[in-house]
């Protein structure tokens, strides 16, 4: 167990439509990040954030945004989605933002997303 | 973040040592290299990270070549839980993971 915690595990919703996936970081950690990971594209960095602030940005949708909240969780909004959106996606966590030497970030179990 | 290089798939017995390769030519001197492993569709979980020493664990070893330009991880005792896919990752940018097609390792009875 990571102690990343996502919500929920699976969700299946019908193309046009707009879901929320929930990530709770690691006690502690400041930064979080989202990842996407689809069969054809394999594992992508979508966004970081760090103490409430964006960090970097990866290759993220237009129709995607994310945020993270004062107590330290975030929230990945997915919107008018495509049956291409359907994916796993992973949150991580990591104490500091980047560029620090032992920065390591652990991933929760991931949101599996089913756009039928 | 520098390009690395690994085998698509390996096969180990159970109980013996897993030697995972990884080439990473283009390092630069300060990027680190991380090791994260997936279990069939489970979150990647670290293993171990290093920048010039070798460097254990409770979980494995990291082997890094003098020039840096290729490391080695070990796995001491493979079990049938060690089957998973394996990414070496070099970066500076910790958090901002960039995941190659890793090794397949397949651990037999």
């Amino acid at each position: 167990d990571s102690g990343v915690t996502q919500t929920p595990k699976h969700l299946i919703t019908a193309t046009g439509q707009r879901v929320t996936l929930r990530c709770s970081p690691r006690s502690g950690d400041l930064s979080v990040y989202w990842y996407q990971q689809s069969l054809d594209q394999g594992l992508q960095f979508l966004i970081q954030y760090y103490n409430g602030e964006e960090r970097a940005k990866g290759n993220i949708l237009e129709r995607f945004s994310a945020q993270q909240f004062p107590d330290l969780h975030s929230e990945l909004n997915l919107s008018s989605l495509e049956l291409g959106d359907s994916a796993l996606y992973f949150c991580a966590s990591s104490s500091y933002a980047d560029r620090v030497p032992g920065n390591t970030i652990y991933f929760g179990e991931g949101s599996w997303l089913t756009v039928v | 973040d520098a390009k690395t290089t690994q085998p698509t798939s390996m096969d180990c017995a159970e109980g013996r040592a897993a030697n995972l390769p990884c080439n990473h030519s283009t390092i630069s001197g300060n990027e680190y290299v991380y090791w994260y492993r997936q279990i069939h569709s489970q979150g990647p979980q670290y293993i171990i990270h290093g920048l010039k020493n070798n460097e254990t664990n409770e979980m494995a070893s990291l082997i890094i070549t003098e020039d840096r330009k290729s490391s080695t991880l070990i796995l001491p005792h493979a079990t049938l839980r060690d089957t998973a896919v394996y990414y070496c990752i070099v970066t500076t940018s910790y958090g901002k993971l960039t995941f190659g097609q890793g090794t397949i390792l397949t651990v037999h009875p």
